[in-house]
């Protein structure tokens, strides 16, 4: 059975401060691995790594796969308030779906 | 353009009723997906559909989950003799083809069973 598998849970930090989630994957013929942000609604699309030692970057985040280690990490840098909610890593196989870990809760307090 | 819709955005039901949730992908999308988000995790893999073809079900958790696609754009779950631990937010999500991997999610319909 596909499992994912996200640390922490939760983390509350300043603003401005780095962070750093991580996310580990069992998937079955893997393909590639997604990272989305969920506010209270639905999930918005952030990453999707297929290659390893890649990062991608988008302003103030980036991430990047170990395909050895079965690995990712989303960094945020210089947080702020606006990059409080929950970030969700999913991983994809040759089955399609989407196999999701519970989240890191991010709360980033002033 | 618009994005994917999900209606009703909420649904309180008693225990035992039938409910219907709809969803609307973005126009063209050939693939739609259904999850199940309880409180607290990450979304669940219900069912998968390529047109109006449903490819894989295997995540339904009971012979009450029933989905279609009849013309392979909106798609309708329907849970029948709702229990409590159908609770949960139902989230529809669409990717343009067969083989990308990217999906794009609707709002979800929060399904709460009294």
């Amino acid at each position: 059975e596909d499992k994912v598998v996200q640390s922490p849970l939760s983390l509350v930090v300043h603003e401005g401060d780095t962070v750093t989630l991580n996310c580990s994957y069992e998937v079955t013929n893997f393909r590639s691995l997604l990272w989305y942000k969920q506010e209270k609604k639905a999930p918005t699309f952030l990453f999707m790594l297929t290659s390893s030692g890649i990062e991608k970057k988008s302003g103030r985040l980036s991430s990047i796969l170990d395909k050895k280690e079965l690995f990712s990490i989303l960094n945020i840098t210089a947080t702020q308030t606006g990059d409080s909610a929950v970030y969700l890593c999913a991983g994809t196989g040759t089955a399609s779906k989407l196999t999701f870990g519970t989240g890191t809760r991010l709360q980033v307090t002033l | 353009g618009a994005g994917v819709s999900q209606s009703p955005r909420y649904k309180v039901a008693k225990r035992g009723q039938d409910v219907a949730l709809r969803c609307d992908p973005i126009s063209g999308h050939v693939s739609l997906f259904w999850y199940q988000q309880a409180l607290g995790q990450g979304p669940e893999f219900l069912t998968y559909f390529q047109n109006e073809a449903q490819l894989d079900k295997s995540g339904l958790p009971s012979d009450r989950f029933f989905a279609e696609r009849p013309e392979g754009s909106v798609s309708t779950l329907k849970i029948q003799r709702t229990q409590q631990e159908d609770s949960a937010v139902y989230l529809c999500a669409s990717r343009p083809g067969q083989y990308d991997y990217e999906q794009y999610f609707g709002p979800g319909t929060r399904l709460t069973v009294t």
